[in-house]
Order: C-alpha cells, then sequence, then structure tokens
C-alpha cells in the first residue's frame, strides 16, 4: 500500500528558513506534491515533483530524490501568514489519484 | 480561484438518517472526487469521478455511495449515517486526469452525526 511520513509539528521564528520533510512508501509512483492548508480553510496547490531535485517558486521550494523515497518543502523568509498546515501527497495509478501525508502543523513566532 | 462550492457547508443529522452533499463546479473540469478530513489522518479520497456517470471507489467508500449526472455536479450519499463518519468533506476537481494536475478545493462541508 500507500503511505508517507512527515513531522507532526514544526516551529520556527519569523523570517527564518524552515524545512519539512517527507517520506514515502508507495508502488506506481508519479511525483509528490505538497499542499497548504489554514485553519478552517481548504487545501491549495503549492508545488509538484516529479523528477529529482529542486522546485523552486518565490519563497517556497520543493525537493525530491526518488532514489531515498525522500522530499522535502523549504520555506524562506517565513512570514505569519504561512502559519498552517502542510501536507505532502504522493500521485499514483490513473486519474491523477493522490494520498495524502497526515500534515506538518507549522506554528511561526515573532 | 477554480469554481467550486459544496452545499451544505455545515450539517447536523442524527445516525441512522440519509445525508447527501454536493459539489457543484463551474469549471468543466472532468475529474472530482470527494475526501474526508480527520485530526491525525490528513485527506483520505473517499470516492472519485472520471465522467459523467463514471465513479470508482477511493481508500475509505464503505457506507459511501456517489453519483454523477452532469459534469458539474457530483453528489456524495451517506444512505445511513453513524457517528464514525463525523467528519469534514472536501471535493476536488481536476482538469486532466494525468498525475501531473493540480487538484482544486471547495470550502468543505462540516458534518456532524449524533
Amino acid at each position: 500500500g500507500q503511505s508517507l511520513e512527515q513531522p507532526s509539528e514544526v516551529t520556527a521564528v519569523e523570517g527564518a528558513i524552515v524545512q519539512i520533510n517527507c517520506t514515502y512508501q508507495t508502488s506506481g509512483f508519479y511525483g509528490l506534491s505538497w499542499y497548504q492548508q489554514h485553519d478552517g480553510g481548504a487545501p491549495t496547490f503549492l508545488s509538484y515533483n516529479a523528477l529529482d531535485g529542486l522546485e523552486e517558486t518565490g519563497r517556497f521550494s520543493s525537493f525530491l530524490s526518488r532514489s531515498d523515497s525522500y522530499g522535502y518543502l523549504l520555506l524562506q523568509e517565513l512570514q505569519m501568514k504561512d502559519s498552517a498546515s502542510y501536507f505532502c501527497a504522493v500521485s499514483w495509478g490513473s486519474a491523477s489519484k493522490i494520498i495524502f501525508g497526515s500534515g506538518t502543523r507549522l506554528s511561526i513566532r515573532p | 480561484d477554480a469554481g467550486i462550492t459544496q452545499s451544505p457547508r455545515h450539517k447536523v443529522t442524527e445516525t441512522g438518517t440519509p445525508v447527501t452533499l454536493r459539489c457543484h463546479q463551474t469549471e468543466n473540469h472532468r475529474y472530482m472526487y470527494w475526501y474526508r478530513q480527520d485530526p491525525g489522518h490528513g485527506l483520505r479520497l473517499i470516492h472519485y469521478s472520471y465522467g459523467v456517470k463514471d465513479t470508482d471507489k477511493g481508500e475509505v467508500s464503505d457506507g459511501y455511495s456517489v453519483s454523477r449526472s452532469k459534469t458539474e455536479d457530483f453528489l456524495l450519499t451517506l444512505e445511513s449515517a453513524t457517528s464514525s463518519q463525523t467528519s469534514v468533506y472536501f471535493c476536488a476537481i481536476s482538469d486532466g486526469g494525468t498525475p501531473t494536475d493540480t487538484q482544486y478545493f471547495g470550502p468543505g462541508t462540516r458534518l456532524t452525526v449524533l
């Protein structure tokens, strides 16, 4: 079956850098996605990695190592509005089915 | 933002009653999904649809059924609600159906089964 592991909570300071790790075990792997969800809100797409390496989108970067079944989300220049839950997700099979991790709650201190 | 609405947004019901949740999209996307979100479990796929009248089961489909008679509407039915189905339900849509396609989520429905 499919499974993903990510830390349940991470705390960081405003203006700093934080890395959220994700390891996965799956068959038929296509790629690793990251979603952000604020309290009471809906998940929103952040990034997708199909190939090994780093993808950068503004303050957010995402990394994938297929050989290690590992990826991470890197958030730079943290802002208070980045306080949210972050989910890694694995794409597998057809119809863009996605399996989500349990989420990492990021708390940012002034 | 993708045009996705869910109704109702909140519902309280009693054990044993039928419940239907509606997802409506204005994007003409082919793929639609129903997820449930519970503390400590992230989002879990219940059912999905890859076209009108074409549906398939996800990882937690027991106790749920779906129907899609029009491209824009995807209904999730709990035939006889149980307390274990108390959850937040999210609908999502996707355009191309390939693993690289982004899923866009609706605002969610909070369901409480007493």
